[in-house]
């Protein structure tokens, strides 16, 4: 099956810096990419969905200027959470869809555990 | 907006015991998946359901999709230990295809 691969598995930063998340398929040409946020005991929020050399597509709620999403290549999509405050500590996981070899299924990558002091 | 209500949202049962997960919605649903998510990992695929009344096996797990396509069950016979996790329920919808999450159930199964 399709792979997709997450990095850093853990991060923990101090309130105010900046965090980059990366998103990889490792067998296959993610087209569109999805960034999910699951916070404690609860359900994936869709944050933003990203395609291939376009801008990201937000979720109402979320703030593109804070959430910036690159997906610069059809393996890789990134995350940055500037200025990160302890309230975006969280649970980030990101999936990939290849349309064309598995048709429109999503691969769920291992998701990222962000910790801000 | 497309919502997915999944019930229970807690469940604890003893091992053997059998039991059903159930996600309900009012919009339809092209698909229909079920995921099953261990703590501080990624979600992952159990089956997807497409056809409207359509029931899958995958050993002692059955899915079925309703058939308007707007509800779906998850029934688990004589449940395990390792059964337990969160499991999850997902709808395509939306604009660009993505998927509509429940709220989950967590599975508690005690030898």
């Amino acid at each position: 099956g399709a792979v997709v691969s997450q990095h850093p598995s853990r991060v923990i930063c101090k309130s105010g810096t900046s965090v980059k998340i990366e998103c990889r398929s490792l067998d296959f040409q993610a087209t569109t990419m999805f960034w999910y946020r699951q916070f404690p005991k609860q359900s994936l929020m869709l944050m933003a969905t990203s395609n291939e050399g376009s801008k990201a597509t937000y979720e109402q709620g979320v703030e593109k200027d804070k959430f910036l999403i690159n997906h610069a290549s059809l393996t890789l999509s990134t995350l940055t959470v500037t200025s990160a405050h302890p309230e975006d500590s969280s649970f980030y996981i990101c999936s990939a869809r290849d349309a064309g070899r598995e048709g429109r299924k999503q691969f769920f990558g291992p998701g990222t555990r962000l910790t801000v002091l | 907006t497309q919502l997915l209500e999944q019930s229970p949202q807690f469940l604890s049962i003893q091992e053997g015991e059998n039991l059903t997960v159930y996600c309900n919605s009012s919009s339809v649903f092209s698909s229909l998946q079920w995921y099953r998510q261990e703590p501080g990992e990624g979600p992952v695929l159990l089956v997807t359901v497409v056809t409207g009344g359509e029931v899958k096996k995958l050993k002692r797990l059955t899915f079925q999709f309703g058939d308007a396509r707007k509800d779906s069950s998850l029934h688990i016979t004589a449940a395990q230990p390792g059964d337990t996790g969160l499991y999850l329920c997902a709808g395509e919808g939306g604009s660009q295809g993505n998927l509509i999450f429940g709220k989950g159930t967590k599975l508690s199964v005690k030898p």
